[in-house]
């Protein structure tokens, strides 16, 4: 299993700034991910945090807007950069542990409202 | 592409009532993996299971029932004498196979229990 803490759990944000979101967990894993959910809809993947190389991000997701840090094993950082109010919504991280079939696990969240 | 449907935005019971959840995929894979999550008020997500797309049976876990049908590409969620807390939104998910998981989610059902 894996526990998975996210700092800050929810911001308050205004226009144009920038936030980072971190993301801890208790063991190693292999990867880890960040997801999108915006307000009523699903969870959209975002991108893939690669341990000592740069992620690898959806359509639609781009590094510039998103810029993602993963220096270990335990940890990743997402940075949800010039905010606009489109951007509100709940930033999640996840994690694959074990082997195939992986066991996914998802942080609780950090709700961001940009005003 | 994948695609996850889950055509029931909201549900509205009666405490005790049995709801079934409907979820329908699309994948051109044959090895897949099928997912339920249930996310609170609280908006965590909360993993309640995962299935082979080799493993056609049935699977009980208390109250929670989950019919996998291959032939018709779906892979229904089933609550027994629904209550109160059952309330949240679930989500259905198909995830892909390979060296990780890419898990893409459907919309969302919206389960409200009432007393």
């Amino acid at each position: 299993s894996a526990v998975i803490s996210q700092k800050p759990s929810r911001d308050i944000c205004q226009r144009g700034t920038s936030l980072t979101i971190q993301c801890q967990v208790d063991s190693q894993v292999t990867m880890m991910f960040w997801y999108r959910q915006q307000p009523g809809q699903s969870l959209t993947l975002i991108a893939t945090a690669n341990q000592g190389s740069e992620a690898t991000y959806e359509s639609g997701f781009v590094i510039d807007k998103f810029p993602i840090s993963r220096p270990n094993l335990t940890f990743s950082t997402l940075t949800v950069s010039n905010m606009s109010p489109e951007d509100s919504s709940i930033y999640l991280c996840s994690v694959l542990t074990g082997t195939a079939p992986y066991e996914q696990y998802f942080g609780p969240g950090t709700r961001l409202t940009v005003t | 592409a994948q695609k996850v449907t889950q055509a029931q935005t909201e549900i509205s019971v009666v405490e005790k009532e049995d709801v079934t959840l409907d979820c329908v995929y699309e994948t051109r894979d044959t090895t897949y993996y099928l997912f339920w999550y249930k996310q609170p008020p609280s908006g965590e997500l909360v993993f309640l299971i995962r299935r082979n797309s080799f493993d056609e049976q049935n699977e009980i876990s208390g109250r929670y029932s989950w019919n996998f049908q291959k032939s018709t590409s779906s892979f229904n969620f089933t609550i027994t004498a629904s209550q109160v807390v059952d309330s949240a939104v679930y989500f259905c998910a198909l995830s892909e196979p390979g060296g990780y998981q890419k898990v893409t989610f459907g919309i969302g059902t919206k389960l409200q229990v009432i007393p």
